[in-house]
């Protein structure tokens, strides 16, 4: 499978604990961005990475939310100090760096904080 | 500021029929449009995408049409399927590399 991956799929954590998604781009996508979705809602935008460079990120990504992409390929995203409101899916997207390039979606990262 | 809504949260349509989903933009400065379609438990699928330069284009059973007049987007489905049944947005984005915008989202539902 050579599209977007997210792991876990489903992580269930308790208030207060740190949690950490992976997601592998499209291995030729220099972009990768990461939404985060709640139920009924559309996609909302988090952050986004050109390479390893992060280059936009939005007023919800707070102080506990952190994401990173060291080396250009993989993206991690970080929760400290989960809350029951970060409960949502956790959308990955890449695409390549053309204005014409379109952008491709993993299946998410369910996360449910009791 | 930014946004882009759906005029209505669902549709059910006929196996066979054609359905029409419509989206509102309010950015006027929106450069380029896409359609996705997501399933239950999945991540948004892309359809069909549309350049400000455009106002028709069509793909296999699909077209989106632009009106910038009214900030007005839609998708129309050929001959549903049960397989169309999904929930669709549609998503907007600035000149450049702007982060895509999305709506809500309409639930289609084909009835069998």
């Amino acid at each position: 499978d050579t599209g977007v991956s997210q792991n876990p799929r489903h992580k269930i954590t308790k208030r207060g604990q740190n949690v950490t998604f992976r997601c592998d781009p499209i291995s030729e996508h220099n972009r990768l961005y990461w939404y985060r979705q709640t139920l009924g809602q559309g996609p909302e935008f988090l952050t986004y990475f050109q390479n390893e460079a992060q280059l936009e990120k939005s007023r919800l990504l707070s102080d506990r939310f952190s994401a990173e992409r060291p080396k250009g390929s993989f993206s991690t995203l970080e929760i400290q100090r989960t809350e029951q409101g970060d409960s949502a899916m956790y959308l990955c997207a890449s695409r390549g760096d053309s204005a014409n390039e379109k952008l491709f979606f993993g299946s998410g990262t369910q996360l449910s904080v009791l | 500021g930014e946004s882009v809504g759906l005029h209505l949260p669902t549709l059910s349509v006929q196996e066979g029929d054609n359905s029409i989903i419509n989206c509102a933009y309010s950015n006027s400065a929106s450069d380029y449009f896409i359609w996705y379609k997501q399933e239950s438990g999945k991540g948004p699928q892309f359809i069909i995408d549309i350049r400000s330069n455009m106002d028709k284009r069509q793909g296999q059973r699909v077209t989106v049409l632009l009106n910038k007049t009214v900030k007005h987007l839609s998708l129309q489905i050929a001959a549903t399927q049960p397989g169309d049944s999904a929930v669709y947005f549609c998503a907007e984005s600035g000149s450049g590399n702007t982060p895509l915008v999305f709506g809500k989202g309409t639930r289609l539902s084909v009835i069998a």
